[in-house]
């Protein structure tokens, strides 16, 4: 089955900073989506990127889909305190439906 | 809204006993889908539908069941739980095939 590999595994990290994480795939994926899970909550989307080479933004966050549509990125600038939680990649290929899940990456903010 | 429901939020089962994790969506969504999440493994799919009457096996499908009998609800049986069923489970919908997941609050759940 496909896999993703998602980096780092967790960050510990002072308030302020920015943050970088990504995901890379052994195939080729159409979508590729970030999601945050806050403790005891589900995962909720945070972007959707549908096109190699694309760039988008939500506030603070900033992610783009790989040029080689192997690999995604997301950054956070300025991070605060309200930005922990674990933060997953998923990526989709061809028609599928069903998204591929990385393992996540726990992010923990000092104040 | 309520978006997507799962009760119970909470359950311990001992081994052997079989239980049914409830699923409801109000978004009249075609897809629904459940995942158990492991420390350090990410979401794993256990099963999936595209719509009512239409089930299909996820990656991790073994001592699972699933139907889906109407748009709204997915629920997910365990036959006879093992220690190892112990996770955290989440029910996710969508409306269509790319449109993107929305999950519920999950179900944690302890085999002892």
């Amino acid at each position: 089955g496909q896999q993703l590999n998602q980096s780092p595994q967790s960050m510990f990290i002072q308030e302020g900073e920015d943050v970088s994480m990504n995901c890379t795939s052994s195939s080729i994926f159409n979508t590729w989506l970030w999601y945050k899970q806050d403790p005891g909550e589900g995962p909720v989307l945070l972007i959707a990127l549908y096109k190699a080479g694309e760039l988008t933004s939500n506030g603070r966050l900033t992610a783009q889909f790989g040029i080689t549509r192997k690999d995604s990125f997301l950054n956070i600038s300025a991070s605060i305190p309200s930005d922990v939680g674990i933060y997953f990649c998923a990526g989709r290929s061809g028609g599928s439906y069903i998204p591929t899940f990385g393992r996540g990456t726990s992010l923990i903010v000092h104040p | 809204n309520a978006g997507v429901t799962q009760t119970p939020k909470f359950q311990v089962l001992k081994t052997g006993q079989s239980m049914t994790l409830q699923c409801a969506q109000d978004m009249n969504h075609e897809y629904m889908s459940w995942y158990r999440q492991d420390p350090g493994m990410g979401l794993r799919l256990i099963h999936y539908s595209v719509g009512a009457g239409i089930t299909d096996q996820g990656e991790v499908p073994n001592g699972y069941n699933v139907s889906r009998s109407t748009t709204e609800d997915f629920p997910l049986r365990l036959l006879s739980a093992a220690p190892s069923q112990t996770s955290v489970y989440f029910c996710a919908s969508s409306y269509g095939q790319i449109s993107e997941a929305f999950f519920g609050q999950g179900t944690r759940l302890t085999v002892v």
